[in-house]
């Protein structure tokens, strides 16, 4: 149980586009969803914490614009990144936390961004 | 001081070891213990989950928390290559604040 699928695994995209990468808890209803991001060789970064129904909360330092997260469902959550540069390249990865054992995240098996 | 401690490595170990992986950590409000596997390029997948002091056995895995050292510990018997990975430590202190602190990671490498 607890499984959660994260899509695309990796994307390629033009500097200047948007990109939406998905998570979804596949067996289990995610009131909370996190997005990090992570450097190569380095550990996870938060960059926003996602509830069902309201506004993602960020931490300092992420630009709320720049990444939009969307958390319309109690199996979905998305993060576009807006108007990407190549900056912007990196690991993203999204978690969730179950109704049972609320202070567990699984993870999803992240999303390779490039950026040309 | 950070909050988590925990040695990047790398560590290279031959096949069948004893493998001991450790954090230290400063928040004595931490409760909730955990440790991931993360292959490269992939998620970190949940290994022990351990809630305040005390062993945790799954396995060819042990997780130990000492509370009062502020150290917990992952064991690994009878290593595989396929154990090759990053391992992260977690922690939180409960209640509402699901957000969680990692270590750094220890790269391990288990040797055929």
């Amino acid at each position: 149980g607890a499984v959660v699928s994260q899509h695309p695994s990796w994307v390629i995209c033009k500097s200047g586009t948007s990109v939406k990468i998905e998570c979804r808890s596949l067996d289990f209803q995610a009131t909370t969803m996190f997005w990090y991001r992570q450097f190569p060789k380095q550990s996870l970064m938060l960059m926003a914490t996602s509830n069902e129904g309201s506004k993602a909360t960020y931490e300092q330092g992420v630009e709320k614009d720049k990444f939009l997260i969307n958390h319309a469902s109690l199996t979905l959550s998305t993060l576009t990144v807006t108007s990407a540069h190549p900056e912007d390249s990196s690991f993203y990865i999204c978690s969730a936390v179950t109704g049972v054992a609320k202070n567990i995240q699984y993870f999803g098996a992240g999303t390779r961004l490039s950026v040309l | 001081q950070k909050e988590v401690e925990q040695d990047p490595g790398p560590l290279s170990v031959p096949e069948g070891a004893i493998v001991s992986l450790n954090c230290t950590y400063s928040n004595s409000a931490f409760q909730y213990f955990m440790w991931y596997r993360q292959y490269s390029r992939k998620g970190p997948e949940l290994l022990m989950y351990t809630y305040s002091s005390g062993n945790k056995e799954d396995g060819r895995f042990t997780a130990q928390v000492d509370k009062s050292s502020k150290y917990i510990s992952l064991f690994i018997r009878d290593s595989q290559p396929s154990d090759s990975a990053t391992y992260l430590c977690a922690m939180n202190s409960g209640g509402s604040n699901y957000k969680l602190t990692f270590g750094k990671g220890t790269l391990l490498t288990v040797n055929p």
